[in-house]
């Protein structure tokens, strides 16, 4: 199993529609959560930190499920901005002083006006 | 706040040349910086840990010698790709992290160079 997954998609959405991915992490002991974009060709940029109790930012909303271990994206009334790849990121050791980041492989999302 | 430049953008260059990379944290200070390397359509992969002032931490199957990192201060690390050759063609991408706050403090990517060997 890896340590981070996430579907690939690609995800087909009408614009205005809601869509949501869920990204799986296998270390229980996890703490830091994190959802990224990345535009083609682009550099992966910071959509939000996921935090315990879930957390909003305008449209977006982010939520941790540590019993299940899986984070989750929720995007609302989709532009077609928001068409990208979007990867999530999992501390890789707790403690480990380097705070290294384990990424899922990312899921492509495509929205279609 | 959180800017990660990195310079050059693009690289064209023969086969045996030796290309610099560098990251810079711009208006933070970053102990910890990363080197990722991303071919097309394939996720990011993780080169090397970049620490200031000691060596860099390569992960599995990266030549150390082969990629020379130097992290000389708290808001530059460079990346040296010797002797390049046209498989290391590629999109690097440097990432920082601020020493200061939380452990819930995220990584911050540079734009990226895309390297193309011929």
């Amino acid at each position: 199993r890896k340590e981070v997954e996430q579907d690939p998609g690609p995800f087909n959405v009408p614009e205005g529609a809601t869509v949501a991915f869920n990204c799986t992490y296998s270390n229980s002991a996890s703490q830091s959560f994190f959802w990224y974009r990345q535009d083609c060709r682009k550099e992966p940029k910071l959509l939000m930190s996921v935090y315990s109790s879930g957390n909003e930012d305008g449209r977006f909303t982010a939520q941790l499920n540590r019993a299940s271990q899986y984070i989750s994206l929720l995007i609302r009334d989709s532009k077609l901005s928001d068409s990208a790849t979007y990867l999530c990121a999992v501390n890789k050791v707790p403690g480990d002083s380097n705070y290294q980041l384990i990424w899922g492989a990312g899921t492509k999302l495509i929205i279609k006006p | 706040g959180a800017v990660v430049s990195q310079h050059p953008s693009w690289v064209i260059c023969k086969s045996g040349t030796s290309v610099k990379i560098e990251c810079r944290s711009l208006d933070f200070q970053a102990t910890t910086m990363f080197w990722y390397r991303q071919f097309p359509k394939q996720s990011l992969m993780l080169m090397a840990t970049s620490n200031e002032g000691s060596k860099a931490t390569y992960e599995q199957g990266v030549e150390k010698d082969k990629f020379l990192i130097n992290h000389a201060s708290l808001t530059l690390s460079t990346l040296t790709v010797t002797s390049a050759h046209p498989e290391d063609s590629s999109f690097y991408i440097c990432s920082a992290r601020d020493i200061e706050g939380s452990s819930n403090q995220p990584q911050h990517f540079g734009d990226g160079t895309r390297l193309s060997i011929l």
